[in-house]
């Protein structure tokens, strides 16, 4: 089956710093998402974005659908920040289920 | 409702129990999808309903799991004979369907303890 790759694994950041996470995928795919999940378990959707690029806010990605892979950009990082992001994707011969990265996890410190 | 529910939140059973979790999807989202996750890991797909039936059930890990969707909408996913092996939390999502309209949206999960 198709293979997710995020990077990095762990990522500690000062409060008002940027920073980019990276979602690598083996296969085409027909649908990319990225979620926040929040220290209480929550999975938060961020942007369903299988091409191209979308910004909200302090956050915007950028999907390059040809070259395998997804960007994350969170800008002015806050402490709310914190947790475990995961890049999730649909094999476009896979059937309509997410294949899961491995997440990084985030901290933001004061 | 707003969004995904599920229910209970959090269940703790002994070794050999049968137990039933239930999804709640948001109202007018023909797709259901059961995920596992187990700590330190990313959500595992188990089954997917489009409408009442089962469209993809590769996921389930053995036969003692089993989820139906009787009307189209609710979800349960069955247990039986629980295993130590099963604590984990499970994922409800759902969706509008496949293609464009596929993005999926979660439930909050249930915590499953098997002593």
């Amino acid at each position: 089956g198709i293979q997710v790759e995020q990077s990095p694994p762990d990522l500690i950041l000062q409060e008002g710093a940027n920073s980019t996470l990276r979602c690598n995928f083996s296969d085409s795919v027909n649908n990319l998402q990225w979620f926040h999940q929040n220290p209480w378990g929550q999975l938060i959707n961020l942007f369903y974005i299988p091409s191209g690029t979308k910004q909200n806010g302090r956050l915007s990605a950028t999907t390059v659908a040809t070259e395998r892979y997804s960007l994350l950009y969170i800008s002015s990082s806050q402490t709310t920040d914190s947790g475990v992001y995961f890049c999730a994707v649909v094999s476009a011969g896979g059937g309509n289920k997410l294949t899961f990265g491995t997440g990084t996890q985030l901290k933001v410190e004061l | 409702g707003a969004g995904v529910s599920q229910t209970p939140s959090n269940k703790v059973t002994e070794k050999g129990k049968y137990v039933e979790l239930r999804c709640d999807p948001i109202s007018g989202h023909t797709a259901l999808y059961w995920y596992r996750q187990s700590l330190g890991q990313g959500p595992e797909f188990l089954i997917y309903f489009q409408g009442t039936g089962a469209a993809d059930d590769s996921g389930l890990p053995n036969d003692r799991f089993f989820a139906v969707r009787p009307e189209g909408s609710v979800s349960t996913l069955k247990i039986q004979r629980t295993e130590r092996g099963d604590s984990a939390v499970y994922l409800c999502a759902s969706s509008h369907g496949a293609g464009l309209y596929n993005e999926q949206f979660f439930g909050p999960g249930t915590r499953l303890t098997v002593l």
